[in-house]
């Protein structure tokens, strides 16, 4: 099966700081990777995703790339918003699976 | 466009009462999913379908059963609610196509106080 280790947050940055989230998983085969994010008060929501080795995925300034040497998928932006303050989950599955297996999440908050 | 809707939004039970959470698609997904939200535990998978007529049990699936009646629809019930229950209970639905993404749409969720 998969299963998927985020870093521990919360992740506190100042406007502007550059951001990476560590995830790296461990699966059967070949997963699709996504990461998705959680506002609050608000369900998940697909912030990008990658399919297959050295894809990168990106979207909202936010990228990651699918690391199949390292099993990576480490979230990055260069510049953080106040509007990022969210909690982010790394999520690997099989295509030919079911349901999504997330990691534990890392909620960022960023300050003016 | 609707998505997937949950209702009811909050909730709080009696221990031993019994409830079922609503969740509606309107995408036409084949999947659905529930899962409960706790601090420092993520998301973790209660149960859920591939289709109408087919559900399966997830990470965490006791204390809760689903049925899948109809594609739209994937109510999950708590028949004897614990305090061990309270929880965010999200839902989820999914599409899949060969060589082609896996991408979840999720509600809004339900926060539920169990007492």
């Amino acid at each position: 099966g998969n299963s998927v280790t985020q870093m521990e947050g919360p992740v506190t940055l100042s406007e502007e700081a550059f951001l990476t989230i560590n995830c790296t998983y461990t699966a059967t085969g070949y997963p699709s990777l996504f990461w998705y994010v959680q506002y609050p008060g608000e369900g998940l929501q697909l912030l990008l995703k990658a399919t297959k080795a050295d894809d990168k995925g990106s979207n909202k300034g936010f990228e990651a790339t699918y690391r199949k040497e390292t099993t990576s998928f480490h979230l990055e932006k260069g510049s953080v918003q106040v509007s990022d303050s969210a909690v982010y989950f790394c999520a690997p599955t099989r295509i030919s699976g079911y349901a999504l297996n997330f990691g534990k999440g890392t909620s960022l908050l960023v300050t003016p | 466009n609707a998505g997937v809707t949950q209702t009811p939004k909050f909730q709080v039970l009696k221990t031993g009462q019994s409830m079922t959470l609503q969740c509606a698609q309107d995408m036409n997904h084949e999947y659905m999913s529930w899962y409960r939200q706790d601090p420092g535990m993520g998301l973790r998978l209660i149960h859920y379908s591939v289709g109408a007529g087919i559900t399966d049990q997830g990470e965490v699936p006791n204390g809760y059963n689903v049925s899948r009646s109809t594609t739209e629809d994937f109510p999950l019930r708590l028949l004897s609610a614990a305090p061990s229950q309270t929880s965010v209970y999200f839902c989820a639905s999914s599409y899949h196509r060969q060589g082609l993404l896996w991408v979840a749409f999720f509600g809004q969720g339900t926060r539920l106080t169990v007492v």
